[in-house]
């Protein structure tokens, strides 16, 4: 049972444009998400995260929404720079829990 | 210091060695955390230290036996490991839960 789902296994932009990430959630229960980004052989950063009582977190080019009545998240990015190709994970926690559960990940390609 | 090390960065070992992961953080973290990542695939909780004590096994083999020496250094020692073990096995700190700082990681190839 995948809790949190990534749909998109890989996504393209082109440069200066926006890149969306999309992730889904199943246990209403989660409190806090996160993103993280993954370059290959090193270990995942943490980018910007949002608590449940929120809907929008901003952190310079990077920007979170939730939609808690979806059980929806979404990362947007932009403009999209090269540096912004990797991996990129969303995680939810559940308060008390200790643990993170992640999402598959996406590829995001950011092409010149 | 806000970051997470770990040692060493790749290692290969043979199905009947004994070796040691170590992993240091230096943020006064209360939880300290392994995981195991394989090739596309999100990174799989192994075990979570809460105050230097073991708080979740998520049924891990005994071949695979953590430790937790004081609130900064967290290791994993492995012995009799299989083929299928091989992977990056990620360290990570968080002060609340939630926010985990993650480790470059170790390569480990078992042949």
């Amino acid at each position: 049972d995948q809790q949190v789902k990534q749909n998109s296994p890989s996504l393209s932009v082109q440069e200066g444009r926006i890149s969306i990430l999309n992730c889904d959630y199943t246990n209403s229960m989660f409190d806090y998400f996160l993103w993280y980004k993954k370059y290959p052989a090193e270990g995942p950063t943490f980018l910007i995260s949002i608590s449940s009582i929120k809907d929008k977190n901003e952190d310079g080019r990077f920007t979170v929404f939730l939609n808690k009545s979806a059980k929806h998240l979404s990362l947007h990015i932009v403009p999209s720079q090269p540096g912004d190709s990797a991996v990129y994970f969303c995680a939810a926690s559940l308060q008390g829990a200790q643990k993170l559960v992640f999402g598959q990940g996406t590829r995001l390609t950011i092409n010149p | 210091d806000t970051e997470v090390t770990q040692t060493p960065k790749h290692l290969v070992m043979g199905m009947t060695n004994k070796k040691s992961l170590k992993c240091e953080q230096h943020m006064g973290h209360r939880a300290m955390y392994w995981y195991k990542q394989k090739a596309k695939k999100p990174p799989e909780l192994m075990f979570v230290y809460s105050y230097e004590k073991l708080s979740i096994n998520e049924s891990v083999p005994s071949r695979f036996s953590p430790e937790c020496p004081n609130s900064s250094l967290l290791n994993l020692h492995l012995h009799a490991l299989q083929p299928e073990d091989s992977a990056l096995y990620l360290c990570a700190s968080s002060q609340d839960w939630n926010e985990q700082f993650f480790g470059p990681g170790t390569r480990l190839t078992v042949l």
